[in-house]
This record gives C-alpha cells, sequence and structure tokens, in this order.
C-alpha cells in the first residue's frame, strides 16, 4: 500500500525555521494536507491543497510542495508550536487516504 | 457552530462487533464526504475509511477491508463505522471527520474533527 515518509522529529530554538518534509511518490499528482497535532487532542488542519492556509492559522505556517516532496515550514517557531505534525494525501488512484508517520517538532 | 459528536466506543472481545455513530450538526451535511480516522496508543494517525456526500462512494484501508462498513444517513445527519471481527490491533481512538469537499479522491481537507470514541479490543 501507498506510504508518506516523515522525519520522527525535527528541533529548532525559538525564532528560528522549522522545515518539516514528507515524501511520496504520488505528490506530483495528489495534494499534501498538513495537520497539526497536540497531546490529547483532535488533529487541526494547518495547510491544505500544498500550501493554503486556512482562516485562523498564523501567517508563519507554510507549505510547499516539489515533485515527490512537500514541506512545511514554520518561520520563526514559537514553543507553542510544539505539536506533532501529520502530512496527509492519497494514493495515486485517489481511493485510498494515507497520513504521513508523524513528526515530532520540539522548539527549545 | 460545526459540531462532531461521535459515541458507540467500548470494551470488546477480539473477534466481537461495535458500531460507532457520529452526529454532525451545523452544516448541510449531504454537502460534504466524511472519513473515519484512527489513533492507536501512542501511535500516529491512521486513515480508516471514507465515503461520499451522497453515500454512492464508500473507500476502505486494506487493514479493515471486509471486516469494517462505513455508512451515512442524511436524513438523521449522521455518519456510522460497523466494525466486525475485531482485533487487538484495531483499538484505538476513532476520530470522524468531515471533508470540504463532496466527494473523496485526493481533494479535500478534513475541516472539522469530532472528540473522538475509545475502542478496545484487548489481545
Amino acid at each position: 500500500s501507498y506510504e508518506l515518509t516523515q522525519p520522527p522529529s525535527v528541533s529548532v530554538s525559538p525564532g528560528q525555521t522549522a522545515r518539516i518534509t514528507c515524501s511520496g511518490d504520488a505528490l506530483p499528482k495528489k495534494y499534501a494536507y498538513w495537520y497539526q497535532q497536540k497531546s490529547g487532542q483532535a488533529p487541526v488542519l494547518v495547510i491544505y491543497e500544498d500550501n493554503k492556509r486556512p482562516s485562523g492559522i498564523p501567517e508563519r505556517f507554510s507549505g510547499s510542495s516539489s515533485g515527490t516532496v512537500a514541506t512545511l515550514t514554520i518561520s520563526g517557531a514559537q514553543v507553542e508550536d510544539e505539536s506533532d505534525y501529520y502530512c496527509y494525501s492519497t494514493d495515486s488512484s485517489g481511493n485510498e487516504g494515507v497520513f504521513g508517520g508523524g513528526t515530532k517538532l520540539t522548539v527549545l | 457552530e460545526v459540531q462532531l459528536l461521535e459515541s458507540g466506543g467500548g470494551l470488546v472481545q477480539p473477534g466481537g462487533s461495535l458500531r460507532l455513530s457520529c452526529v454532525v450538526s451545523g452544516l448541510t451535511f449531504s454537502n460534504y464526504a466524511m472519513s473515519w480516522v484512527r489513533q492507536a496508543p501512542g501511535k500516529g494517525l491512521e486513515w480508516v475509511s471514507s465515503i461520499s456526500g451522497s453515500g454512492g462512494g464508500t473507500y476502505y484501508a486494506d487493514s479493515v477491508k471486509g471486516r469494517f462498513t462505513i455508512s451515512r444517513d442524511n436524513s438523521k445527519n449522521t455518519l456510522y463505522l460497523q466494525m466486525n471481527s475485531l482485533r487487538a490491533e484495531d483499538t484505538a481512538v476513532y476520530y470522524c471527520a468531515k471533508s470540504t469537499h463532496p466527494t473523496f479522491g485526493g481533494v479535500g481537507a478534513y475541516d472539522y474533527w469530532g472528540q473522538g470514541a475509545l475502542v478496545t479490543a484487548p489481545s
């Protein structure tokens, strides 16, 4: 079955730029979506359709996609951005949804 | 205000069955595809199943195909997940999630989520 690959962890200091990657063979054809999940809470959408930001999401969150890699960028990361982040997409047929394994972002 | 409220979780013996429900309010339910996403204790998110707004299209992860059935009743604004032949590895919090699109297939973000329902099938 189709897989999306993320690094298990990323660590930055406050104010630095955090980049989380997501690789998958179908990403040139399918959108990537990014979700933030804090401990014990439901996920929250932070980026949709590769690079669009929902209302209410801070401007420091941005997304991009090139070839088989999608990237979530947090410019000027803040302590409150410490969370697990998951990319999501579908296989090339659009019949199977898949989440990446998740990336734990540490800001300290 | 859009709200998703899951119910039906609980403890079930391996091989048993359970039905989850998700009641949605604050929008025109039939206009949106819906999905179930689960998260095993200490693990990541796993897509389980999706259904189109009309109910005419259903999609399943290989791990649940043939055991789980997704359905919806648009007159009751309710999404269901019938889970049969449960296994220990099905133990997880199950979230219902609303799509921004009427169909499933690589478009549509999950913009609203329920609070989750815990299903436990001990080994």
